[in-house]
């Protein structure tokens, strides 16, 4: 079976430090993806950054960036330089290979701070 | 690009009530999913369409849950005999392509039964 735990139910950071949400995962597949994805509240989800587990170099998007460790199942979120406008649900989420449907862990709540 | 669309974006409806749901992907995305999120939860796969094809269900689809994508356009998503348990978000995400890309969320229909 295929799962994905997020232990941190929730999270909180000053404006302008540095936060890591932390993601397992576990599966038996050797083709699949990583995602984290954000909910803001009432508003749709949105992809934050995505990672393909065969690739060995860790992803980063602006002020995001994630710590890939596939041997350990480990997939951290790390935003540095947080916004207001970060606070969300973040959601670790994987894909598997060519069917692509996506099993979510069940969330961190960040919380950011003035 | 208008993005995911869903109506309506709240349905209330008592105990046995049938309801229906609509989602409007972006247009040239040939993949549709389906999945739903119950509060404090990530969401779960439901099932997911490659063009007009339903490729996968789920095993949380019972067979009070039908979902069709007749023109390879817009899916519906129907409950029969609705149950107190069927409450939740109802998301709606499309994709371009396999193998990792991207979905788009749309922002969901909430089902409350009564």
């Amino acid at each position: 079976a295929q799962t994905v735990t997020q232990s941190q139910p929730e999270m909180s950071v000053q404006e302008a430090e540095t936060v890591t949400l932390s993601c397992t995962y576990d599966t038996s597949e050797s083709d699949y993806y990583l995602f984290w994805y954000k909910q803001p509240p009432s508003r749709q989800m949105i992809l934050v950054i995505r990672q393909e587990a065969y690739k060995q170099q860790n992803a980063t998007e602006n002020r995001f960036s994630v710590n890939f460790q596939k041997a350990a199942k480990s997939f951290s979120l790390k935003i540095s330089d947080s916004q207001l406008g970060d606070a969300a649900m973040y959601f670790c989420a994987m894909g598997r290979g060519n069917t692509d449907k996506l099993i979510f862990g069940t969330g961190t709540r960040l919380q950011v701070f003035p | 690009d208008t993005g995911v669309s869903q109506n309506p974006r709240h349905k209330i409806t008592k105990r046995g009530q049938n309801v229906t749901f609509r989602c409007d992907p972006i247009s040239e995305h040939n993949r549709l999913y389906w999945y739903r999120q119950t509060l404090g939860q990530g969401p779960e796969f439901l099932t997911y369409f490659q063009n007009e094809a339903q490729l996968e269900k789920s095993r949380l689809l019972s067979d009070r849950f039908s979902a069709e994508r007749p023109k390879g356009s817009f899916s519906t998503l129907e409950i029969q005999r609705t149950e107190q348990g069927d409450s939740a978000m109802y998301l709606c995400a499309s994709s371009l392509r396999s193998r990792g890309y991207e979905q788009f969320f749309g922002p969901g229909t909430r089902l409350t039964v009564l």
